[in-house]
């Protein structure tokens, strides 16, 4: 299995611009988290689905962040407009449904200038 | 997370013992985790223990829980150059919200 696959890598931009991370979960796994990560706040979790479907969303910082997951297996997070303080690693996480280890992807990293 | 706390550093020499400790504070944690995180790449799940188990021990791996003091331990025998990285210790009660620490960073010396 290829495991959790987050896009880009790595994104540099702009303020104000609009940045779309992108994460396939691993088949199967019927739950997805996105994480943030900063050496300020360390890990905190920002939305979690289950089958597709929103269920926690209290972790989303504000309006200006969005997550959306059309399907089983595509997941995206959007800021607009992104800021300097949205710089940051952010992880992708799937879980099968007999819930057991949480599978990481290797994160996008995001710079805001 | 506030409810988990590590030490954010150890240094530790090539072959010794690392001892890294995790305190939290819900006593109705269900499971305790350990993470790995290497540079540039996401956390592995090193191992867990069940709230109702004192110790489990994996290869090179022993984690120690306190239930009564709500502290959890990862011990890394014969730590090796490849072990730097960061720790996390994490906490849930069984459902899909883990909380984690702040990690600790584990730097192995020659």
């Amino acid at each position: 299995d290829a495991g959790v696959i987050q896009s880009p890598r790595h994104e540099v931009t702009e303020m104000g611009q609009e940045v779309t991370l992108r994460c396939k979960p691993i088949s199967g796994h019927n739950s997805l988290f996105w994480y943030r990560q900063t050496m300020m706040r360390g890990l905190e979790l920002l939305i979690y689905f289950n089958n597709n479907v929103p269920i926690d969303d209290s972790g989303m910082p504000e309006d200006r962040f969005s997550a959306k997951m059309p399907n089983a297996s595509f997941s995206t997070l959007k800021i607009q407009p992104s800021e300097p303080r949205d710089s940051a690693v952010y992880f992708c996480a799937s879980l099968p449904a007999k819930a057991g280890e949480l599978f990481f992807g290797e994160g996008s990293r995001l710079t805001v200038l | 997370g506030e409810d988990v706390e590590q030490s954010l550093f150890l240094s530790v020499r090539e072959g010794d013992s690392s001892v890294i400790n995790c305190t939290y504070t819900d006593s109705s944690s269900t499971y305790l985790y350990w993470y790995k995180q290497e540079p540039g790449a996401g956390l592995q799940l090193l191992t867990y223990i069940f709230s109702n188990m004192d110790m489990k021990q994996d290869q090179r791996l022993t984690v120690l829980l306190n239930k009564k003091d709500k502290h959890l331990s990862l011990r890394i025998a014969d730590t090796q150059t490849g072990d730097s990285a960061i720790y996390f210790c994490a906490e849930s009660k069984g459902d899909y919200k883990l909380s984690f620490g702040a990690g600790t960073t584990v730097t192995v010396r020659a």
